[in-house]
């Protein structure tokens, strides 16, 4: 069947370092993708997206890379801090989002 | 801009009543809503596509009856748990797209349900 998943449900990570948060996908008809963050309580929030015909796209200290040879996505934070704590979903888009399970970033102090 | 919100922010109702959760799309009109399961350290679960002014549109397994929805203007879309069982008790999230061509969706802050 068709599913979004993650390698990685728990990463900690020291304050400053660089986090890197990965997922899988199986539908390689898939052409938008999206990572969410969610905090404890709260509902998703949108952090970065990118098209199929693209392989990275850069925010603001965020960057998702692109494979679709290995039909892999990843979501790299620069100099994570505290409130970067929560957890991150990426998901993908045909119409309707499916989402994957989830990976928790710890950011020790 | 693109503001979801929803009401109540959490809930707790006995068995066998129901609840209606609002989704409001505040600074824009949204064609589409979605409103999504979450349990606890799980992931999304997509419940239904709510589109304005037509029937939802409900994943498999999700009972209809149960969970009704109504969708009458494109700003506000309510989700109704009937006859609510503790199982029911959950996180209940929404979330609205602009547009038939928009890919990208607004979610709102969710809905605590618990049901004693």
């Amino acid at each position: 069947g068709e599913s979004v998943g993650l390698h990685l449900p728990t990463l900690s990570v020291q304050e400053g370092d660089n986090s890197i948060i990965n997922c899988a996908y199986s539908n390689s008809a898939s052409d938008y993708f999206i990572w969410y963050k969610q905090e404890s309580g709260k509902g998703p929030q949108f952090i970065i997206d990118i098209r199929s015909n693209m392989d990275k796209r850069q925010g603001q200290r965020v960057t998702v890379l692109l494979n679709k040879t290995v039909k892999h996505l990843s979501l790299q934070i620069a100099a994570t801090q505290p409130g970067d704590s929560a957890v991150y979903f990426c998901a993908e888009n045909r119409n309707k989002f499916y989402f994957g399970s989830g990976t928790k970033l710890n950011v020790k102090p | 801009g693109a503001v979801v919100s929803q009401h109540p922010s959490w809930v707790i109702c006995k068995s066998g009543t129901s609840v209606k959760i609002e989704c409001r799309s505040l600074d824009f009109q949204a064609t589409t809503m979605f409103w999504y399961r979450q349990f606890p350290k799980q992931s999304l679960m997509l419940m239904a596509t709510s589109n304005e002014g037509s029937k939802a549109t409900y994943e498999q397994g999700v009972e209809k009856d149960k969970f009704l929805i109504n969708h009458a203007s494109l700003t506000l879309s309510t989700l109704t748990v009937t006859s609510a069982h503790p199982e029911d008790s959950s996180f209940y999230i929404c979330s609205a797209r602009a547009g038939a061509r928009e890919d990208t969706q607004y979610f709102g802050p969710g809905t605590r349900l618990t049901v004693l």
